[in-house]
């Protein structure tokens, strides 16, 4: 089976630095996605990590570590339109399956 | 860009009624996926498939069944709706392994 564990909520001000992590037991481990979604729309993507370490992209940055069974999404210079929910999704070892952890709901304030 | 495309933004049925769900992409993706989003439990994969007139158990199937005629259309189909499958559908694309999912917009049924 798969479990995958990250934060229900967390609150933020804009300008801010926040750091959302996720852990995950796995049987098999191919990969992590995170993937954002605003309210009432469709998840769109982040970031894919499969080899330990950190991937930069603009604002966001994403971390794993496969031994630990750990990656986290570093959120910088929140703004507002970042309030949203993120959610960690983990490749199994064979196929294109994600299993996604329940979400965080991100909200920033002025 | 990659469009996936679903039938219905909101949907209402009544308990017993068959439900169809269709999902459209256009990228010519191999692999299609249902999910369902539920408050507190995230996304949950119902039903998926690799290929024309292929597919596979996800980890909640029982209620759905899934159809899959064309390489661009998987239709989620809900032989006789109940209650507990009020939700939001969500249907997504991916050419292959390490690839990202490309989610629909989303359908939110309701049965009453």
């Amino acid at each position: 089976g798969q479990n995958i564990d990250q934060p229900t909520e967390m609150t933020a001000t804009e300008g801010a630095i926040v750091q959302i992590n996720c852990t995950y037991q796995t049987s098999g481990f191919n990969g992590l996605f995170w993937y954002q979604q605003h309210a009432g729309e469709a998840p769109t993507f982040l970031s894919y990590n499969v080899l330990d370490g950190l991937e930069e992209k603009g604002r966001f940055s994403s971390f794993l570590s496969r031994s630990k069974g750990y990656s986290y999404l570093l959120l910088k210079e929140l703004q507002m339109k970042d309030s949203a929910s993120y959610l960690c999704a983990v490749v199994k070892a064979a196929g294109n399956k994600l299993t996604f952890g329940g979400g965080t709901r991100v909200l920033v304030k002025p | 860009d990659v469009k996936v495309t679903q039938s219905s933004r909101y949907l209402v049925k009544r308990t017993g009624e068959k439900v169809f769900l269709e999902c459209v992409q256009d990228m010519d993706h191999e692999n299609m996926f249902w999910y369902r989003q539920d408050p507190g439990l995230g996304l949950r994969l119902i039903y998926f498939s690799y290929d024309v007139k292929m597919k596979e158990k996800g980890d909640i199937p029982e209620g759905y069944s899934v159809s899959r005629e064309k390489k661009e259309r998987f239709s989620l189909i809900l032989e006789s709706a109940s209650t507990n499958q009020t939700s939001m559908y969500l249907c997504a694309s991916t050419p292959g392994q390490g690839y990202e999912q490309y989610f629909g917009p989303g359908t939110r049924l309701t049965v009453t």
